[in-house]
């Protein structure tokens, strides 16, 4: 049975930098993508960025170009979203998700981010 | 982009309930939806436009092609009510519509 955990909610201050981890097990880690989505509160989902697991190559959308990076490490089965650069606007609950043909199939339970000074 | 309509409903339990979903391109049946209840993970519905994830109602069907999809519940339960988003995954980004909230009368 496919079950992502991510890692434990975080304070941040603005311009402090965040490493989000989604540990996957019960599945092949290769023959999934891994896509992470965001949710501001109150507000609708938000699509990051993903990566293509077996070959490392990651995809962000334009508005977190270069302030995101995905990565994953097949060793421990885990993905990785470090968001740089801050702002209050960041508060969000952050998902991982395994991204299947025409799916985001499998969630992790969420790990929300507050940024505040 | 995608916009979905209504953005907002009201049914009743038993109602047949129809969300659209627009895509400002042709993204052919790459479109999956979602459900959300409030202070939850959102749950796959349905993936390619009209295939029902494992474990969903038959009362949920998806339909359409290219720039027009629908989500119909069949027989709205009280378990439906929260927002239903669409995607698009047919080129990244992969962009979720503006989300559908419903709400049981």
């Amino acid at each position: 049975q496919v079950h992502l955990v991510q890692s434990g909610a975080e304070l941040k201050k603005p311009g402090a930098s965040v490493k989000v981890s989604c540990k996957a097990s019960g599945f092949t880690m290769l023959n999934y993508g891994f896509a992470w989505v965001r949710q501001a509160p109150g507000q609708g989902l938000e699509w990051m960025g993903w990566i293509n697991t077996s070959n490392g190559r990651a995809n962000y959308a334009p508005k977190f170009q270069g302030r995101v990076t995905v990565t994953t490490d097949t060793s421990t089965t885990t993905a990785f979203m470090e968001l740089r650069g801050l702002r209050p606007d960041d508060t969000s609950v952050y998902y991982c998700a395994t991204l299947a043909p025409a799916v985001l199939d499998n969630w992790g339970q969420g790990t929300l981010v507050t940024v505040s000074s | 982009q995608l916009t979905q309509s209504p953005s907002s409903l009201s049914a009743s339990v038993g109602d047949r309930v129809t969300i659209t979903c627009r895509a400002s391109q042709d993204i052919s049946i790459l479109l999956a939806w979602y459900h959300q209840m409030p202070g939850k993970v959102p749950r796959p519905l349905i993936s390619a436009a009209s295939t029902l994830e494992g474990g969903v109602p038959s009362r949920f069907s998806g339909s359409g092609s290219e720039t027009n999809f629908t989500l119909t519940i069949s027989s709205l339960q009280p378990d439906d009510f929260g927002t239903y988003y669409c995607q698009q995954l047919n080129s990244p980004p992969f962009t979720f519509g503006p989300g559908t909230k419903v709400d049981i009368k």
